[in-house]
């Protein structure tokens, strides 16, 4: 059965670093997403990509965040310079149709230290 | 804005009992998808089931059952014969059907715990 896959599983940063994390979504999808879930916390929504463009973001999704589809399998989530509470795990998730479930990937530790 | 509340922080119960997880849920909308996904400790996100608003059959999977009550705004989880695999967190998730950039609106979720 296809599944999203993310590297890498949990990576270690200094503050002020730049990260990125990456993702394969499901290999027909065509709407992709990331999410943050701080330790503890409920999983929220931080940005949507359709078409090679940002559908939607939320306000946690300042400048530091970006993504990008650098090809046709990889979907990217960069911080440009990590903060103390961008510690938390991110999720990639990606649907076919927008009637369809979003599938999520396993997830990224991201610890900054 | 949409919200999804979950109000039992943590539930207990025997193996081979049955339990009931709780979700609420706020919007204006009148078509849109309701999900339940849980969480072992591998903090993978596993889809349980699925409910489209406009279906008024309440959706099983296996185990697993919803009692969806629209005019309630209410989506509650029914596990019957529980086992120690279905120790997890479970969250409960909303979407609006109208597009594909809206991103899931997930609840505080609820701690599960099967004893032996």
């Amino acid at each position: 059965e296809p599944e999203v896959t993310q590297t890498p599983s949990h990576q270690v940063t200094q503050m002020g670093q730049e990260v990125i994390l990456r993702c394969v979504p499901i290999s027909n999808h065509l709407y992709f997403y990331w999410y943050r879930q701080i330790l503890g916390q409920k999983v929220e929504f931080l940005v949507s990509f359709y078409n090679n463009e940002i559908s939607e973001k939320s306000e946690i999704f300042d400048d530091q965040f970006s993504v990008e589809r650098p090809d046709g399998s990889n979907f990217t989530l960069k911080i440009r310079s990590t903060k103390l509470e961008d510690s938390a795990m991110y999720f990639c998730a990606s649907r076919g149709s927008p009637a369809d479930t979003q599938y999520f990937g396993p997830g990224t530790r991201l610890t900054v230290l | 804005a949409q919200t999804v509340t979950q109000s039992q922080p943590e539930m207990s119960v025997q193996e081979a009992e049955t339990v009931t997880l709780s979700c609420t849920y706020d919007t204006s909308e009148n078509n849109y998808y309701l999900f339940w996904y849980k969480q072992p400790p591998s903090r993978q996100m596993i889809l349980v089931i699925r409910q489209e608003a406009y279906k008024q059959q309440n959706a099983t999977e296996n185990r697993f059952s919803v009692n969806f009550q629209k005019a309630a705004k209410s989506f509650s989880l029914k596990i019957s014969d529980s086992q120690l695999g279905d120790t997890a967190m479970y969250f409960c998730a909303f979407i609006n059907s109208g597009g594909g950039a809206d991103g899931l609106t997930f609840g505080k979720g609820t701690h599960l715990i099967i004893q032996p």
